[in-house]
This record gives C-alpha cells, structure tokens and sequence, in this order.
C-alpha cells in the first residue's frame, strides 16, 4: 500500500542554520504531497502542498519540490528560527481515491537553538 | 471564523470503558474525517463521514464508531477501551477536494 518515509529525528539546528528534511513517498499513479506542522500541544497545521511532479510548494520561507523521478518532497528553509522548532510531517493522498485520507510519515522534530 | 473545535481537550478512562469524543468543522466544511496518533507516530486514518455517512474507514477494530449529525458536527465512540488506545485524536475537516483543517485533538489516557 502507499506509505511515507521521513527522516527520524530529532534535528537539531542552530538559529540561521538550513534546514532539511528527508521525505519519500511510494504510492500508485500521482499522489498529491503536503507537509504538516505540529506546534507542542497542538494539532496539525497545513505548511505547504503540491499535486503534480515538479511543482514547488513554499510558504513562511519553507519550500518542497515534488519530484517524481526520486519520489521525494523534502523541505527546505533557508534559516530557521527558535520559533521554527515543532514536528514536521511529511504525508501524501493518493490520486482518485474517494476521499481525502491523508497517509501520514512518522514525524521529524526539529528543535532550534538561539 | 472558528476553526476544527474538539472536547474534552484531556480525558481519562479505565480499561474496558466506553468513551464519546466530539468534534465541529470549520464553518463551511461538511466532512469530518478522525484520525488516531500515538505518542511519537504520525496521525494514522480512522474513517471519514460525509453526509451523515461513514465514507471510508481505515485499519481499526469495530470498536470504533462514529456519528456525522445534521449539522456536520462528528463524534468517536470507542467501546471496551484498552490500554492501547491511550492516543491524541485528531478531528480533521474539509469540503470538497480542499486540504484537511485539523482540530488541536483530544488527548486520551486509558489507565
């Protein structure tokens, strides 16, 4: 079936510092991938999106390419914050499928040091 | 605009007990879709209802039910808890093809 793979945590960056976190997806046909943010205590928060190969999602400074050659959608930011630290998800949904379930990766903490 | 709301935000239970979690959509949504995470896990697919139906339903025991009212409004009943079932549950909602706006879950503790 399909699944995410994300790189394990905890990352742990200085403030400035790049960032990246691993994602790769196996699914059949296209899916659409999203990344989601979880703040501690809260739920999840839509970080940036994209539906077809070689679109780029970005929002707050964080990009991800969609590319279909290596099946992957890592995120980037160039510099990141103290505020920047949370879980990052990594998740698809698969293409015509009758509802909008979203397979979810296991998580990537990234904690930011001022 | 309110946003996904879910009660209680904290709940504990006995084994072999029967919880309801509630949940409202963010207005303008009709589908309600509930997800289970385990502490360090990814949110993992429980069902999705859509006018007052249960749409699809992910890799869980009968033991867990829901209900889709009128007003779009959802809730999770799990029956004869287990220890395992000790997890943040996540209320998501949506209309249509948009992305899932998710509630800041329920965190439930089976003692």
């Amino acid at each position: 079936g399909d699944s995410v793979t994300q790189m394990e945590g905890p990352v742990t960056l200085s403030e400035e510092a790049f960032l990246t976190i691993n994602c790769t997806y196996t699914a059949t046909g296209y899916p659409s991938l999203f990344w989601y943010v979880q703040y501690p205590g809260e739920g999840l928060q839509l970080l940036l999106k994209a539906t077809k190969a070689d679109d780029k999602g970005s929002n707050k400074g964080f990009e991800a390419t969609y590319r279909k050659e290596t099946t992957s959608f890592h995120l980037e930011k160039g510099s990141v914050q103290v505020s920047d630290s949370a879980v990052y998800f990594c998740a698809l949904k698969s293409r015509g499928g009758a509802t909008n379930k979203l397979i979810f990766g296991t998580g990537t903490l990234l904690a930011v040091q001022p | 605009d309110a946003g996904v709301t879910q009660s209680p935000t904290h709940l504990i239970k006995t084994r072999g007990q029967q919880v309801t979690l509630r949940c409202s959509p963010k207005s303008g949504h009709d589908t309600v879709s509930w997800y289970q995470q385990a502490l360090g896990q990814g949110p993992q697919f429980i069902f999705q209802y859509y006018e007052e139906e249960e749409r699809q339903r992910g890799n869980f025991p009968d033991r867990f039910s829901g209900h889709q009212f009128p007003n779009y409004s959802s809730e999770l009943n799990v029956n004869a808890l287990l220890l395992g079932d000790s997890a943040l549950y996540l209320c998501a909602s949506s209309s249509g093809g948009s992305p899932l706006h998710f509630g800041n879950g329920t965190r439930l503790t089976v003692t």
